[in-house]
């Protein structure tokens, strides 16, 4: 069964420093991998995906990820945090072996809360 | 603009009473699911669909219906709503086709249930 982990509930980081948010994924097969942020009261963003290439992800305001296929990761990063950043982040996957079938849903991990201080 | 519409926003059942959360995308996309969100279980798949006419149980689908007869819409039911189910809904749709297999969410339905 595809599973996400994102092992800390929350990340305190101070602006300018950089940041990162770790997730660990499980999947049958090759996975499809996201990143998405929520704003307090606010619907999902999509930030970033890795669907197959480099393993190196640029996405959405700054923030990047490094798909780790041997250590099944899919680490979010920023290299310089802002206050705005702070908010919801949630990793997902989806086995690309099932796309489109039963197995195909994005399962998400139960999200990593970033508070960045000024 | 193109996207994932849900209504309504807020609601306030008492236990017993019936409702249906509706959900409406425009991206003609094949896919569409309901999540639920609570706090510390991140968000957690009720039903989804892969076409009109073709629904499925997620992780956590006792209390709630769907049905899916046009690709624009997936409607949720909930059939005698429970405290349980006091939750935030969201409402999100993918092309199963192409090379952007990301999902679009709606802007959520917060609903309580007293």
């Amino acid at each position: 069964a595809q599973s996400v982990a994102q092992p800390e509930d929350q990340v305190n980081v101070a602006e300018g420093n950089p940041l990162t948010v770790k997730c660990t994924y499980s999947v049958s097969g090759n996975p499809y991998l996201f990143w998405y942020v929520q704003y307090p009261n606010r619907g999902l963003q999509f930030l970033l995906k890795y669907i197959t290439g480099d393993n190196l992800v640029k996405g959405s305001y700054g923030f990047e990820a490094e798909f780790n296929k041997s250590q099944t990761s899919f680490h979010l990063k920023k290299p310089s945090a802002l206050v705005s950043d702070s908010a919801l982040y949630f990793c997902a996957v989806r086995d690309r072996m099932n796309y489109g079938g039963s197995q195909g849903n994005l399962i998400f991990g139960k999200g990593t809360k970033l508070s960045v201080k000024p | 603009n193109a996207g994932v519409t849900q209504t309504p926003k807020f609601q306030v059942l008492k236990t017993g009473q019936s409702m249906t959360l509706q959900c409406a995308q425009d991206m003609n996309h094949e896919y569409m699911s309901w999540y639920r969100q609570d706090p510390g279980m991140g968000l957690r798949l009720i039903h989804y669909s892969v076409g009109a006419g073709i629904t499925d149980q997620g992780e956590v689908p006792n209390g709630y219906n769907v049905s899916r007869s046009t690709t624009e819409d997936f409607p949720l039911r909930l059939l005698s709503a429970a405290p349980s189910q006091t939750s935030v809904y969201f409402c999100a749709s993918s092309s199963l086709r192409g090379t952007n297999y990301g999902y679009t969410f709606g802007s959520g339905t917060r609903l309580t249930v007293v």
